[in-house]
């Protein structure tokens, strides 16, 4: 089974600022198959990046995702203070048939 | 847009059955694969399984011998049945649609507890 590692658990960054968040693959996982997500405090997570670059339907274009093989990053250009929140990325594992959550990484407001 | 709403109780007794329903509107539910996530307090996201509308369904490893997920498209409803619970199944669960490798609609979620 796959494991996805996120890093950093904590990211503290002020609005204006750029993000880069990580997920690494325990081994190769196919690019169609990464997504990233947000999560606020009470709140469903939100589909923000699909096949590891595509942009979900109403995310502002401030956010992007690349990487290949085993590592992966979103990307937030310039953060604005409603992007404050915990994020996963998450891979679906073609066999065994599951979808596998890293273990999130929060940014928080320095 | 599709509307995704966890129903069920919020207090199960320990060795007992959870039991959830998620009821699908706004959209078919033909062609989808329908989707169980739960999250432990102040932790991650945890995938429990999922059925297609067809009715085929694909569990977590982990969890396999104590879940089922059923589907009833005439309701537009799908259910999430959690076998022998424990403290450890205490957990906010989530319904959740996909169509090939994401989860892109989900559910408020609701705070099942499992307690005497």
């Amino acid at each position: 089974e796959i494991v996805l590692t996120q890093s950093p658990g904590t990211l503290s960054l002020s609005p204006g600022e750029r993000a880069t968040l990580s997920c690494r693959a325990s081994q190769s996982v196919s690019s169609r198959y990464l997504a990233w997500y947000q999560q606020k405090h009470g709140q469903a997570p939100r589909l923000l990046i699909f096949d590891t670059s595509s942009r979900a339907t109403g995310i502002p274009a401030r956010f992007s995702g690349s990487g290949s093989g085993t590592d992966f990053t979103l990307t937030i250009s310039r953060l604005e203070p409603e992007d404050f929140a915990v994020y996963y990325c998450q891979q679906y594992d073609s066999s065994p048939r599951m979808y596998i959550f890293g273990q999130g990484t929060k940014l928080e407001i320095k | 847009q599709v509307q995704l709403q966890e129903s069920g109780p919020g207090l199960v007794k320990p060795s007992e059955t959870l039991s959830l329903t998620c009821t699908v509107s706004g959209d078919s539910m033909n062609s989808y694969y329908w989707n169980w996530i739960r999250q432990s307090p102040g932790k991650g996201l945890e995938w429990i399984g999922y059925i297609y509308y067809s009715g085929s369904a694909h569990y977590n490893p982990s969890l396999k011998s104590r879940v089922t997920i059923s589907v009833d498209t005439s309701r537009n409803q799908f259910s999430l049945n959690l076998t022998s619970v424990t403290a450890a199944d205490t957990a906010v669960y989530f319904c959740g649609r996909s169509l090939s490798s994401s989860l892109d609609s989900w559910g408020q979620g609701t705070l099942v507890s499992v307690s005497s």
